[in-house]
């Protein structure tokens, strides 16, 4: 069965630091699909990204960053120079090739002081 | 409209009594998907329609939770003899297609508290 561990259950910086966010899978998939949500105060989830496991590129999108490595099964966040407004919940899926439910980690809370 | 609506946003019931919560997704989504929240946890994945049929219903707790879809769109989550423990944020989501890899479109949730 699929699994989403994401250990860090709270997380505070001051803003403009850099934060990565830690995201660990398990799966017996071949094919596979990894995304982060938002959750805000305000309650609505928030896609942010997608990756495909057979897809291990890097991608960089403004302050946020997403290191995909298929070895460690790991599929970090990074925000960098870290602004008030992204404090907020974190979650972490898992997506099987031949479903779209999504298993999703426990979440990160990350807390932005000014 | 245009993003996934749930009604109502916020449902207080006593033990014991039945509720009836409802999500309509996205026009056009076929896939529709409704997950638990509970305080400080993360998305409990209850159960999925594509179309009418539900084809993953694994998620549900117990036989107290229930769901249908009508009309391939409004889709009604019913918790009979509600319990303390079913107290959480009941998000609903939907999609263009139940296909691999196609992102989840969340609902802002209907908080229960069963009093």
């Amino acid at each position: 069965a699929q699994k989403v561990t994401q250990a860090q259950t709270e997380i505070s910086v001051v803003e403009k630091e850099d934060v990565t966010l830690d995201c660990v899978y398990e799966t017996r998939d071949t094919t596979y699909y990894l995304f982060w949500y938002k959750q805000p105060p305000s309650g609505e989830l928030v896609f942010l990204i997608r990756r495909n496991s057979f897809d291990e590129q890097n991608e960089i999108s403004g302050r946020y960053s997403w290191n995909f490595q298929k070895s460690t099964s790991s599929f970090n966040f990074t925000i960098t120079a870290s602004q008030v407004v992204d404090s907020a919940v974190y979650f972490c899926a898992h997506g099987s090739s031949n479903t779209g439910k999504l298993i999703f980690g426990q979440g990160t809370t990350l807390q932005v002081k000014p | 409209g245009a993003g996934v609506s749930q009604s109502p946003s916020n449902k207080v019931t006593e033990k014991g009594k039945d509720v009836e919560l409802r999500c309509d997704p996205i026009s056009g989504h076929t896939a529709l998907y409704w997950y638990r929240q509970s305080l400080g946890q993360g998305l409990e994945f209850l159960i999925y329609f594509q179309g009418n049929s539900a084809p993953d219903k694994s998620g549900l707790p117990s036989d107290r939770f229930s769901a249908e879809r009508t009309g391939g769109s409004v889709s009604t989550l019913t918790i009979q003899r509600t319990q303390q423990e079913d107290s959480a944020v009941y998000l609903c989501a939907s999609s263009l297609a139940h296909k691999r890899g196609t992102p989840l479109h969340f609902g802002n949730g209907t908080r229960l508290t069963v009093t």
